[in-house]
């Protein structure tokens, strides 16, 4: 069965520090991961996915098959990026598993 | 173009009731999915529709049940209410497709149910 572990639910680190988010699956297909974030009172919005290798607000996620990992990461963490996190791996038919989440909360 | 929506956005029910939501998916998406949020569990998928058929269900009891209509609107029903059934219901849409597609899924504000 698949599974996603976030082993962080609250991470504090200051403006301007890098930020590391981890995520780890468990998945016996080929993975399709995303991230997503949920800052206060809004809805969980994609930050990233995996098959477009691209950078979102600085952020960037690299999918490491042979660790089983899809870490995001973020060279200088900003207020604005406070809001809760979460891995997320799809399966069939547009289901997502998410991890627990990591609250991120960026010092000034 | 609007995103996904869900109605109502607040309600309390009594233990035992039932409850039917809505969703509204983005224009030209045909996969709906609902997933349920709550402090203990986090999110949770429930089920997931694609051109009016259930493709994909979760780990929940048969009090959880859902429908697509062939405009893609979405209800999903969740009888004899219990207090465990409150949570943040959240609905999500996306092109749908393949079975693992890849497709950006977004998400609605989702509908706050409380049961007491």
């Amino acid at each position: 069965a698949q599974r996603v572990t976030q082993p962080e639910k609250l991470l504090s680190v200051f403006k301007g520090a890098p930020v590391e988010l981890k995520c780890n699956y468990s998945y016996s297909g080929s993975p399709e991961l995303f991230w997503y974030v949920q800052y206060s009172r809004q809805r969980l919005q994609l930050l990233l996915r995996h098959i477009s290798r691209e950078s979102i607000k600085g952020f960037t996620a690299d999918l490491n098959k042979g660790e089983t990992s899809f870490h995001l990461k973020k060279p200088f963490a900003q207020e604005e990026d406070s809001a809760m996190y979460y891995c997320a791996l799809e399966t069939s038919g547009s289901r997502l598993t998410f991890g627990e989440g990591t609250q991120l909360t960026v010092n000034p | 173009k609007a995103g996904v929506t869900q109605t109502p956005r607040y309600l309390i029910k009594t233990r035992g009731q039932q409850v039917t939501l809505s969703c509204s998916p983005i224009s030209g998406h045909r996969s709906v999915s609902w997933y349920q949020q709550t402090p203990g569990q986090g999110l949770q998928f429930l089920f997931e529709y694609f051109s009016e058929t259930q493709r994909n269900k979760g780990n929940f009891p048969g009090r959880f049940s859902g429908r697509q209509f062939s405009n893609s609107r979405s209800e999903m029903n969740v009888s004899t209410l219990e207090l465990g059934d409150s949570a943040l219901y959240l609905c999500a849409s996306s092109l749908g497709g393949g079975l693992v597609s890849g497709n950006t899924i977004y998400f609605g504000e989702g509908s706050w149910l409380t049961v007491v």
